[in-house]
């Protein structure tokens, strides 16, 4: 069982486009943070959220919280082809702040 | 540079021989974890060490994986008999409970093995 639910799994789309990943659970986290890998390398951390409704913008990027903490999304402006990577986010149950539940990453190709 | 290293980048082995990747944590972390991970997937946790003390593994870790970090710092990774199933990254991370938000880590640029 997926305990972090991402989609889409793959996003191909034209410089300057707009798109949104969402990142979704029935479990609560105490945070969740996102990750963006490119091929070869290790993810690199993006943004950690913590309190419910929480958003978080970085640059083109911008990132919320769930309500409820229980979900997550990350929407980009106008992308250019330096957005393209693996995108991860990964969540810390309640309770248990030891070791994060990943989820399987949207895959993002940006064209120009 | 004081990021997370990882040694070797590339590894190609026979099926059934030994491997042995090492990681080296940012110097003040005490928590340190492996994961693999597989073309275009999320990285799967293998195990989970605070300072020296192996705290959690993986059903997904079989006794042909150990993992150790003698003196709390750095990592090993030793795969025994390597199947070609193993072939994947295999990724370090670590992080601090302090000093920010609970479960943020760090990652190494990982180590590549190729099992033919």
């Amino acid at each position: 069982t997926q305990l972090l639910e991402q989609s889409p799994q793959f996003l191909s789309i034209q410089e300057g486009e707009n798109l949104t990943v969402y990142c979704n659970s029935s479990s609560v986290f105490s945070s969740l943070q996102w990750y963006r890998q490119e091929p070869g390398e290790g993810p690199v951390l993006l943004v950690t959220v913590v309190t419910g409704g929480e958003v978080k913008k970085l640059k083109r990027l911008t990132f919320q919280f769930g309500d409820a903490r229980k979900d997550s999304s990350l929407h980009i402006t106008a992308a250019q082809p330096g957005d393209t990577g693996l995108y991860l986010c990964a969540g810390a149950l309640t309770g248990n702040n030891r070791k994060l539940i990943w989820g399987l990453g949207t895959s993002l190709a940006v064209n120009p | 540079d004081t990021g997370v290293s990882q040694d070797p980048r590339h590894k190609i082995t026979k099926r059934g021989q030994n491997v042995t990747f090492r990681c080296d944590p940012i110097s003040e972390h005490n928590r340190l974890y492996w994961y693999r991970q597989t073309l275009g997937q999320g990285p799967e946790f293998l195990t989970y060490f605070q300072n020296e003390a192996q705290l959690e593994k993986s059903r997904l870790l079989s006794d042909r994986f150990s993992a150790e970090r003698p003196k709390g710092s750095f990592s090993t990774l030793e795969i025994q008999r390597t199947e070609q199933g193993d072939s994947a990254m295999y990724l370090c991370a670590s992080s601090s409970p302090d000093g920010g938000p609970v479960g943020e880590q760090y990652f190494g640029p990982g180590t590549r093995l190729t099992v033919t």
